[in-house]
């Protein structure tokens, strides 16, 4: 079964009004967490890595004050879209680290569609 | 960039087995070797990873050279259920930065 869940897996939003995707590891904590946005025929292009208890490190290009990423806590983190407009629309995924003693594995969400009229 | 470097495509008769490569030159001691897939409009799947050693698990094998820069996600019996989109990447122990490349999209053929 799937250890990372992602919610809603598709958004309509009208431009303008902002968007609330979370992503929620569900059988292990996760202090680091890492969204992603897709589109149709692309690779995941890595728009922030989210700490918990800290501020996230957004990746060049990506605006700060619009794609608003929060991990309050080990299990839960949230991306707020913000002001959306149509050109935001894209698939957002998230994942999450979980350590082990053989390396870290990565478990992504299942994705979130998000279309903005 | 990706550190790590795939063919865009493959083609696998149903069955068969498939090797998909990846080249990685530039890797580290500390960074190891994953490898993920996707299927349409879905989050990407965790396969398998290594270090060092070839690892074998119910869904692939993995075959890492001897040298480390370069790998094999071994299917040993292709199914329908296995096309999709094969990304190497490398993810560091200790770091948190990884980027995808464009990854193997798999077709298998009935």
């Amino acid at each position: 079964g799937a250890v990372v869940s992602q919610h809603p897996s598709r958004v309509i939003c009208k431009s303008g009004t902002s968007v609330k995707i979370e992503c929620r590891s569900l059988d292990f904590q996760a202090t680091t967490m890492f969204w992603y946005r897709q589109f149709p025929k692309q690779s995941l292009m890595l728009m922030a890595t989210s700490n918990e208890g800290s501020k996230a490190t957004y990746e060049q290009g990506v605006e700060k004050d619009k794609f608003l990423i929060n991990h309050a806590s080990l299990t839960l983190s949230t991306l707020t879209v913000t002001s959306a407009h149509p050109e935001d629309s894209s698939f957002y995924i998230c994942s999450a680290r979980r350590e082990g003693s053989s390396g870290n594995t990565i478990y992504f969400g299942e994705g979130s569609w998000l279309t903005v009229v | 960039d990706a550190k790590t470097t795939q063919p865009n495509s493959m083609e696998s008769n149903e069955e068969e087995p498939v090797h998909l490569p990846c080249n990685h030159s530039t890797i580290s001691g500390t960074d190891y070797i994953h490898w993920y897939r996707q299927l349409p409009s879905q989050g990407p799947e965790y396969v398998i990873h290594g270090l060092t050693s070839n690892v074998n698990n119910r869904m692939a094998s993995l075959a890492i050279a001897e040298d480390r820069k370069s790998s094999t996600l071994i299917l040993h019996r292709a199914t329908l259920r296995d096309a999709a989109v094969y990304y190497c990447i490398l993810v560091p122990y200790y770091g948190q930065n990884f980027v995808f490349g464009p990854g193997t999209r798999l077709s298998v053929l009935p």
